[in-house]
């Protein structure tokens, strides 16, 4: 099975900052790695995705993220936000085979003020 | 839009009411799911469906029940609920196996039971 910690329940930043959400996983087998955001209100939406390959994606919006398999992380980058970036930040983690599922951390919230 | 369409948006319902919120989804995707996600508290997976047969329940109370008739449809049905009850309810859909496209979720229904 496999499990995911989303560090930092709350990020405050400033607008035009950079920002980092920090994301660690447990897996006994190779791993897919996913990054969703939640607007108030909204559902979940897919912003980037690790499959295999180059470690660093790009994903929508600007963010970025990089899967280090020897520390087990798959941290999500923005080098400067705006307001609009405002939401609830889903690191989730699952594995290649038939029966898998996602399993989501708790989530981040990132506040961008002015 | 997000390819997967829940009704209603919002509902207010009293604790005998019996109500039934609707998810449809119309990208082929073959799994579906039903999350709820309270304030303060972790995304929780409710039941997951495959192919219209349920392969998971997480322990959820009889007062929801779930139907899926087709891999397009699924239906969550609401009776006697509780206060507690009260959360947004989150559709998501699949193609099942593998995870690799990770889950289209819809915008969720608010549900308010007084």
């Amino acid at each position: 099975a496999q499990s995911v910690t989303q560090l930092d329940s709350q990020v405050p930043v400033f607008e035009e900052a950079p920002v980092e959400l920090r994301c660690n996983y447990s897996s006994s087998v190779s791993v897919y790695l996913f990054w969703y955001v939640q607007y108030p209100n909204q559902g979940l939406q897919l912003l980037l995705k690790y499959l295999s390959g180059s470690t660093l994606v790009k994903g929508i919006n600007g963010f970025e993220a990089e899967f280090n398999k020897s520390q087990t992380s798959f941290h999500l980058r923005k080098p400067s936000v705006h307001i609009s970036d405002t939401a609830e930040y889903f690191c989730a983690v699952s594995a290649p085979g038939t029966a898998s599922k996602l399993t989501f951390g708790t989530g981040t919230r990132l506040q961008v003020t002015l | 839009e997000t390819g997967v369409t829940q009704t209603p948006r919002h509902l207010v319902m009293g604790m005998t009411n019996k109500k039934s919120l609707k998810c449809e989804q119309h990208l082929g995707h073959n799994a579906m799911y039903w999350y709820k996600q309270s304030a303060k508290k972790p995304l929780e997976l409710m039941f997951v469906y495959n192919f219209k047969e349920q392969t998971e329940n997480n322990s959820v109370p009889s007062r929801f029940s779930p139907e899926c008739p087709n891999s397009s449809h699924l239906f969550l049905h609401l009776h006697t609920l509780q206060p507690e009850d009260s959360a947004l309810y989150l559709c998501a859909s699949s193609r099942g196996g593998g995870q690799m496209d990770g889950y289209t979720f819809g915008s969720g229904t608010r549900l308010t039971v007084v």
